[in-house]
């Protein structure tokens, strides 16, 4: 079984829709991640958080929320889909003073 | 905000050949990785570099550590179908009263070697 679980792993949702989606972990790490993959953009940033009390905003958090419902769960909504939002979503994990980070296997989401 | 940026973006060479792929910032990075990504998976790290000048290989991939910290290469010698894929440097970043908690990515480099 994955380490970092994801949930659905392929979505279509209509636009103005609510969507969850979810990452479950294993490893017992504190610190959890949502990143966005665009074509030649890298990863980027959504939210982040260290532990079940602490929520961060990264780079392009506008139009998501989340949820950190415990230690091993963290879950990435989108309250109303726009087409824009049309990307890979990854959810990572690292351990508190470690350096790798260690990635689900990605939700593809398409909004039409 | 500490950026890394990444090329080239895109690169198709036959097998056999060699090539170097470049991670580049205007800040200092305590110490940057590199991630290699396969259609329908996650990033995968194949290597953290920490010492400014260091060098660290991996069989046929060799990577290097600016001696400033700002930048970082990813050489592969004779390339194989085998190694296609994303390559994705990133490095630690600060996030609030946190020391380097968040991982900034570059754009990433496309890499297909063929046959």
């Amino acid at each position: 079984d994955a380490d970092v679980t994801q949930t659905p792993r392929n979505r279509i949702t209509k636009t103005g829709k609510r969507i969850m989606l979810e990452c479950s972990q294993t490893k017992g790490h504190d610190r959890m991640y949502w990143y966005r993959q665009d074509p030649g953009l890298g990863l980027r940033l959504i939210y982040y958080s260290f532990d079940v009390k602490d929520i961060n905003k990264g780079e392009i958090s506008d139009g998501y929320s989340v949820s950190r419902q415990a230690q091993a769960k963290f879950s990435l909504s989108l309250e109303s889909a726009i087409p824009n939002q049309t990307a890979l979503y990854f959810c990572a994990t690292r351990r508190t003073g470690g350096v790798e980070a260690f990635f689900g296997q990605g939700t593809r989401l398409t909004v039409v | 905000t500490q950026l890394l940026e990444q090329s080239p973006q895109f690169l198709s060479i036959q097998e056999g050949e060699n090539l170097t792929v470049y991670c580049n910032s205007s800040s200092v990075f305590s110490s940057l990785q590199w991630y290699r990504q396969e259609p329908g998976e996650g990033p995968v790290l194949l290597v953290t570099v920490v010492t400014g000048g260091e060098v660290k290989k991996l069989k046929r991939l060799t990577f290097q550590f600016g001696d400033a910290r700002k930048d970082s290469s990813l050489h592969i010698t004779a390339a194989q179908p085998g190694d296609t894929g994303l390559y994705l440097c990133a490095g630690p970043t600060n996030a609030g009263g946190t020391s380097y908690g968040k991982l900034t990515f570059g754009q990433g480099t496309i890499l297909t070697v063929h046959p």
